[in-house]
């Protein structure tokens, strides 16, 4: 299973755009992006998932290279209820053991 | 439409004693996983049960343990508690088996081992 590498931290301001990289050399064929979201005292919610280019949803973008080594969340707007952990998930779209491999995350605090 | 349901929400337990945790999926979900989350550490896969059965497990040793029952809720069983065994478990359900698709996960049970 490919590892990531995210920052442990950052720190942004309310109303401006934040972009979390999360690098996966090792990523595999078969293997789908997915980041998750978690707030204290509280389980992970699924944020995106994505394999390559560019999706978008409702609360964010994923921007996904061609060569797929890495990924970049991108937060528009964020404001102070966006203070929470996203950790970045590499894993094999077509297993079926439903295995997520969550690194330590990147905290993201939002300032006033 | 219900959530992902954890009981109890905190627990303290001794050492070596055993702790049964339960997990209510989401409604129509059949395929339920756990995780066990250390202070300051992502999650970490316990086991995934669809159908009853377990059907992939992540590097815990034996005396965890699991059950689904055929309404999809399900428990985590610890037996010989340690004190590392402190962390919040989390309960994550959905529909199928397949890696893709979001999971959806409970509110967790904090557990600690004294």
């Amino acid at each position: 299973l490919a590892k990531t590498t995210q920052p442990i931290s950052m720190d942004s301001y309310e109303g401006q755009e934040v972009n979390i990289t999360c690098s996966h050399n090792n990523i595999a064929t078969n293997d789908y992006i997915t980041w998750y979201q978690q707030f204290p005292s509280q389980g992970p919610r699924f944020i995106i998932q994505g394999y390559k280019t560019k999706v978008t949803n409702e609360v964010a973008s994923l921007f996904i290279p061609a060569d797929r080594k890495s990924s970049t969340l991108s937060l528009p707007r964020v404001s102070l209820s966006d203070t929470a952990v996203y950790y970045c998930l590499v894993g094999d779209g077509s297993s079926n053991t439903g295995k997520l491999i969550f690194g330590q995350g990147t905290t993201l605090q939002v300032k006033p | 439409e219900t959530g992902v349901t954890q009981s109890p929400t905190h627990l303290i337990k001794t050492r070596g004693q055993q702790v049964t945790l339960r997990c209510s999926s989401q409604s129509g979900h059949n395929t339920v996983s756990w995780y066990q989350q250390a202070l300051g550490q992502g999650p970490q896969f316990i086991f995934q049960y669809y159908r009853e059965e377990e059907n992939g497990r992540g590097n815990f040793p034996p005396r965890f343990s699991g059950l689904q029952f055929p309404n999809y809720s399900s428990e985590l069983n610890v037996n010989a508690l340690e004190l590392d065994d402190s962390a919040l478990y989390l309960c994550a359900s959905r529909a199928g088996t397949g890696g893709l698709g979001e999971q959806y996960f409970g509110p967790g049970t904090r557990l600690t081992v004294t």
